[in-house]
């Protein structure tokens, strides 16, 4: 039962153009999104989160939106740069004492930025 | 402020075997977590501990285990050791429980091969 679902494996895009990672989720519970970046032989770093209760977030180049109706969220770069290619992945948590602590990621999309 | 650390970096072991993996959460940082990401995964959720107790489990046998010390290092022990547990295993930390809408700080991780 995967929970959260990026469907896209992979996105090119040229330099200077937008970049979307798109996410959907299943679990009406969700009420805290992230977005992780992750190079080679790194861990994931953290980029931007969101909480249900707002549908935006901005932070320099990177925008999040949520539309919990659509349970559907997606990463906005802009403009894209070839340090931006890495795997990215989303992540959902639930409120509650059997969900404390628990992240739920999403497969990852590979951005590749080209020069 | 020191980052999440993880040690060793690599790690080959035979079935059957047992190991422990190592990690330092950044200074102040009550909550660490456990993933593990197989090859072309998302992280999935081992468990969480706070304040030196278990917080939180995901759908992991019991031959995972953890502790945590007062110290902000905590270890993952998994005895009986399967081919399937070849993975690369995350520890993140962050200042309390995720589910509480907190951020979680990932190490670099440790590679584990089971031959």
């Amino acid at each position: 039962d995967q929970q959260v679902k990026q469907n896209s494996p992979s996105l090119s895009v040229q330099e200077g153009r937008i970049s979307i990672l798109n996410c959907d989720y299943t679990n009406s519970m969700f009420d805290y999104f992230l977005w992780y970046k992750k190079y080679p032989a790194e861990g994931p770093t953290f980029l931007i989160s969101i909480s249900s209760i707002k549908d935006k977030n901005e932070d320099g180049r990177f925008t999040v939106f949520l539309n919990k109706s659509a349970k559907h969220l997606s990463l906005h770069i802009v403009p894209s740069q070839p340090g931006d290619s890495a795997v990215y992945f989303c992540a959902a948590s639930a409120r509650g004492s059997s969900n404390t602590g628990k992240l739920i990621f999403g497969q990852g999309t590979t951005l590749q930025v080209k020069p | 402020e020191t980052g999440v650390t993880q040690s060793p970096t690599h790690l080959i072991k035979t079935r059957g075997q047992q190991v422990t993996l190592r990690c330092s959460s950044q200074s102040g940082h009550n909550t660490v977590s456990w993933y593990q990401q197989a090859l072309g995964q998302g992280p999935q959720f081992i468990f969480q501990y706070y304040r030196e107790e278990e917080n939180g489990r995901g759908n992991f046998p019991p031959r995972f285990s953890g502790l945590q010390f007062p110290n902000y290092s905590s270890e993952l022990n998994v005895n009986a050791l399967e081919l399937d547990d070849s993975a690369l295993y995350l520890c993140a930390s962050s200042p309390e429980p995720a589910g509480l809408g907190e951020t979680q700080y990932f190490g670099p991780g440790t590679r584990l091969l089971v031959l």
